[in-house]
């Protein structure tokens, strides 16, 4: 089983639209959540972390935490074709240690 | 501030050579991790170090490949003698402590092995 799971897509929206990107993680003690974007022959850069349960607003992007169902996800609102990329899931395994893992990422196009 | 630094950005080696990337981390950030980026998926830590010491290299294949952090600044991986299957993007981070902090990746090197 891998640690964090992503939904590979491609992922298609129009612009303007709300982009939900999702991830699930297997270690129900971990505690760190990180969202990533990565531009085609790029390096990762962070969106947004996430430690506690609910949800958190940083501008057009939304971070979602479920701890109890084991998923954390990613709102972009007013979608715009600078959006399209992929968005990696990032989490702190406490149970190997604190190993920081990511999933496959989710290819996101954001359709002009 | 400067970013993460690493060289080379491309390198191409036959099977069974040797090759050594180069990172340079963020000053005063006191760990750094070496990733490796296959076509099509997600990054995989190799090793960590906290300072000059590792963390955690579980996922790092000794047989192989190897690295240091000997001031506990720049940092060097190597892999010797390179497969096929080891072509990919080597990225370094670096964060100022531990997995908790935000990560700031450096450019990568992008590996052909042929």
């Amino acid at each position: 089983q891998k640690e964090v799971e992503q939904n590979s897509g491609p992922l298609s929206v129009p612009e303007g639209a709300i982009a939900s990107l999702n991830c699930t993680y297997s270690d129900r003690g971990s505690q760190s959540f990180f969202w990533y974007r990565q531009y085609s022959g790029k390096s990762p850069e962070l969106i947004m972390f996430i430690y506690s349960n609910g949800d958190k607003e940083d501008g057009r992007f939304t971070a979602q935490l479920n701890k109890a169902s084991q998923y954390v996800s990613l709102l972009i609102r007013d979608s715009q074709p600078s959006d399209s990329a992929t968005y990696l899931c990032a989490v702190v395994v406490s149970r190997t240690g604190n190993q920081f893992y990511f999933g496959t990422g989710t290819s996101l196009t954001v359709i002009p | 501030e400067a970013g993460v630094a690493q060289s080379p950005r491309y390198k191409i080696i036959e099977k069974r050579q040797s090759v050594a990337f180069w990172c340079n981390p963020i000053s005063g950030h006191a760990t750094l991790y070496w990733y490796q980026q296959i076509l099509g998926q997600g990054p995989k830590l190799l090793i960590q170090f906290q300072n000059n010491g590792v963390v955690d290299d579980s996922q790092l294949p000794k047989d192989r490949f190897s690295a240091e952090r000997l001031k506990g600044v720049d940092s060097t991986l190597k892999i010797q003698p390179a497969k096929l299957e080891d072509s990919a993007v080597y990225l370094c981070a670096s964060s100022r402590s531990g997995t908790v902090n935000e990560q700031f990746f450096g450019p990568g090197t992008r590996l052909t092995v042929l």
